[in-house]
């Protein structure tokens, strides 16, 4: 079974600083990597997803993430973060055979400060 | 395009009484998904569609959650009857077919007291 750990609950950064965002998983397969965004009151918007290829994937909002094999990470990042990225922020995980069915980390609470 | 609608947005109910909620996904998509996000928690997949047939219902508690989705189209999760437990935010989403990605409708947020 896949499964997905998110390293802090919390992340509080001040505007126009640089945010880290880490996500560990643990599969015995070969998983597809995703990261969502939820901000209040409203579902879930996708982020960026690593699927093959290069390991630098790039996503919407200037948000990157970079996928490492070894260490089994998927580590979100920003160069300089804004008021607006207040939000929770998932990994999830999907086999790469069969249905997409995502498994979730925890959740990750981003806030902004000014 | 019109993304995924859900309905009602907020529900409070006592345990041991019932609950529906209703999911319309993006026109022309096959697979419909059901998600149970406990606060603090991400989302967990409770049952997925494929058109009209169910493709997963492992994690759903089916001595008391039902789904349905009798024209391939819109669904509905009920709960019946309610547990403290069940609180939480309940997410539809849709895929054009299994493989593809997932758009998230806002969710269902249900208290039971």
């Amino acid at each position: 079974a896949q499964s997905v750990t998110q390293l802090d609950s919390q992340v509080p950064v001040f505007e126009e600083a640089p945010v880290e965002l880490r996500c560990n998983y643990s599969s015995s397969v070969s998983v597809y990597l995703f990261w969502y965004v939820q901000y209040p009151n409203q579902g879930l918007q996708l982020l960026l997803k690593y699927l093959s290829g290069s390991t630098l994937v790039k996503g919407i909002n200037g948000f990157e993430a970079e996928f490492n094999k070894s260490q089994t990470s998927f580590h979100l990042r920003k160069p300089s973060v804004h008021i607006s990225d207040t939000a929770e922020y998932f990994c999830a995980v999907s086999l790469l055979q069969g249905a997409q069915k995502l498994v979730f980390g925890q959740g990750t609470r981003l806030t902004i400060n000014p | 395009e019109a993304g995924v609608a859900q309905s009602p947005r907020y529900k409070i109910i006592e345990k041991r009484q019932s609950v529906a909620f209703w999911c319309n996904p993006i026109s022309g998509h096959a697979t419909l998904y059901w998600y149970q996000q406990i606060l603090g928690q991400g989302p967990k997949l409770l049952i997925q569609f494929q058109n009209n047939g169910v493709v997963d219902d492992s994690q759903l508690p089916k001595d008391r959650f039902s789904a349905e989705r009798l024209k391939g189209v819109d669904s509905t999760l009920k709960i019946q009857p309610a547990k403290l437990e069940d609180s939480a935010v309940y997410l539809c989403a849709s895929s054009p077919d299994v493989k593809d990605e997932q758009y998230f409708g806002p969710g269902t947020r249900l208290t039971v007291t």
